[in-house]
């Protein structure tokens, strides 16, 4: 596609419930990122996958939270257990070699 | 505290005026430096990259590096109506020809009226 699509752009679940959220990154984009926003707040890393290399995972926040690269394309985050303060946007980006980083829309995930 | 300081405002002008955003960081091996607008309820949008020190100009927008100071600035001369938006500084440390991750500051909320 032509940009970063992220699915669901919203999701409001129950508290303990686990969720997955999911993007697909610009074709040939070689380089993922998980960033979360929370309210006022600037963009938290999470996660970031570059071609067949270990993710860095040195941003997400708990055990409960894990992301998987399939193919070198499409990424899945998925939180376990939620918690209220897992409430925010999270936003995928993908860049290509050397270049900066194009967002996605986001998801707008409530933790209820 | 934060590895890149941003006001995040708000900041109000009205159309025509000049508009100056900033940043400040504290370490100093970040080499990449960016710009991102971001509407309400969209992802950030890239508006300008630069690398090292110096400007960078394109368009309406004015990108200045001051690694001596780790002070980094966005103008935007004539402010349209359209540039009402959160304006983030981010950064990296660049590793071999990766970006890597970004940190960001907080966002200024920019709102330009009529």
């Amino acid at each position: 596609g032509a940009g970063v699509s992220q699915s669901p752009s919203n999701k409001v679940t129950e508290k303990g419930k686990d969720v997955e959220l999911r993007c697909d990154p610009i074709s040939g984009h070689t380089a993922l990122y998980w960033y979360r926003q929370s309210l006022g707040q600037g963009l938290e890393f999470l996660i970031y996958f570059q071609g067949n290399s270990a993710p860095d995972k040195s941003g997400l926040p708990s055990d409960r939270f894990s992301a998987e690269r399939t193919g070198g394309s499409v990424s899945t985050l998925t939180i376990q257990r939620t918690q209220q303060e897992d409430s925010a946007v999270y936003l995928c980006a993908s860049s290509p070699w050397g270049a900066g980083y194009t967002f996605g829309s986001g998801t707008r995930l409530t933790v209820v | 505290q934060k590895e890149v300081e941003q006001d995040p405002g708000p900041l109000s002008v009205p159309e025509g005026a000049i508009v100056s955003l900033n940043c400040t960081y504290s370490n100093s091996a970040f080499q990449y430096f960016m710009w991102y607008r971001q509407y309400s309820r969209k992802g950030p949008e890239l508006l300008m990259y630069t690398y090292s020190s110096g400007n960078k100009e394109d368009g309406r927008f004015t990108a200045q590096v001051d690694k001596s100071s780790k002070y980094i600035s966005l103008f935007i001369r004539d402010s349209q109506p359209s540039d009402s938006a959160t304006y983030l500084c981010a950064m990296s440390l660049g590793r071999g020809s990766t970006l890597g991750r970004l940190y960001f500051g907080r966002g200024t909320q920019l709102t330009v009226w009529p």
